[in-house]
């Protein structure tokens, strides 16, 4: 049983340009979290999501920042227009239903340069 | 704002040592959890404690969880190398409701041969 898939794991963007990060949760999951851990910081909660619902981002900015879990297909964390602030490890994680164990997946490194 | 204290925030120790890592706040968890974190990869759960004084061991380490369900603690028996790595406690403030965690900083471990 695969885990947590996130992709890419590292992604090197420009100022200015977008990143999209992916993340398959694991089989049977239909519960999605975003976190974010910036350099010597704790993994901060950005967006729940259910599939085609955003339940909770009240942990995402406010600008240029969107996170989406089609119907079919991964959850895609999208941020436009990115900084050098922005560069950080992003991670996903599921969980089967809510209040069960959430599982992580293994990351994705932005860097912003 | 509900926050998670770790200490130490660093801990370098000789294999065969014992250690204790401590997680304290001011707030209230229903639920407690520790994560272990390889560089370059996601938290992998390594126990979940709810009840206020609760006490739970996995081989050499023992988790245990604060009466008034506020503080934590790790204890690690008999130190191995293989127990390096980052350490980080999560609390969730509701009920089952793991999709909003607050996470500590960590303790970064390192167990020298």
């Amino acid at each position: 049983n695969a885990g947590v898939m996130q992709n890419p794991r590292h992604l090197v963007r420009r100022r200015g340009q977008e990143a999209r990060l992916r993340c398959s949760p694991m089989k049977g999951h239909s519960h999605v979290y975003w976190y974010r851990q910036l350099p010597e910081e704790g993994l901060k909660f950005m967006v729940y999501l259910q599939k085609e619902n955003i339940i909770d981002e009240s942990g995402m900015p406010k600008e240029r920042f969107s996170a989406e879990f089609p119907k079919e297909g991964p959850s895609i964390l999208r941020i436009q227009q990115v900084v050098r602030g922005d560069s950080a490890a992003y991670f996903c994680a599921s969980s089967p239903v809510l209040g069960n164990t959430i599982y992580f997946g293994e990351g994705s490194w932005l860097t912003v340069v | 704002t509900q926050l998670l204290e770790q200490s130490p925030q660093f801990l370098s120790i000789q294999e065969g040592e014992n250690l204790t890592v401590y997680c304290n706040s001011s707030s209230v968890f229903s639920s407690l959890q520790w994560y272990r974190q390889e560089p370059g990869e996601g938290p992998v759960l390594l126990v979940t404690v709810v009840t206020g004084g609760e006490v739970k061991k996995l081989k050499r380490l023992t988790f245990q969880f604060g009466d008034a369900r506020k503080d934590s603690s790790l204890h690690i028996t008999a130190a191995q190398p293989g127990d390096t790595g980052l350490y980080l406690c999560a609390g969730a403030s509701l009920p089952g409701g793991s999709e909003k965690l607050v996470f500590g900083k960590g303790t970064k471990l390192t167990v020298n041969p």
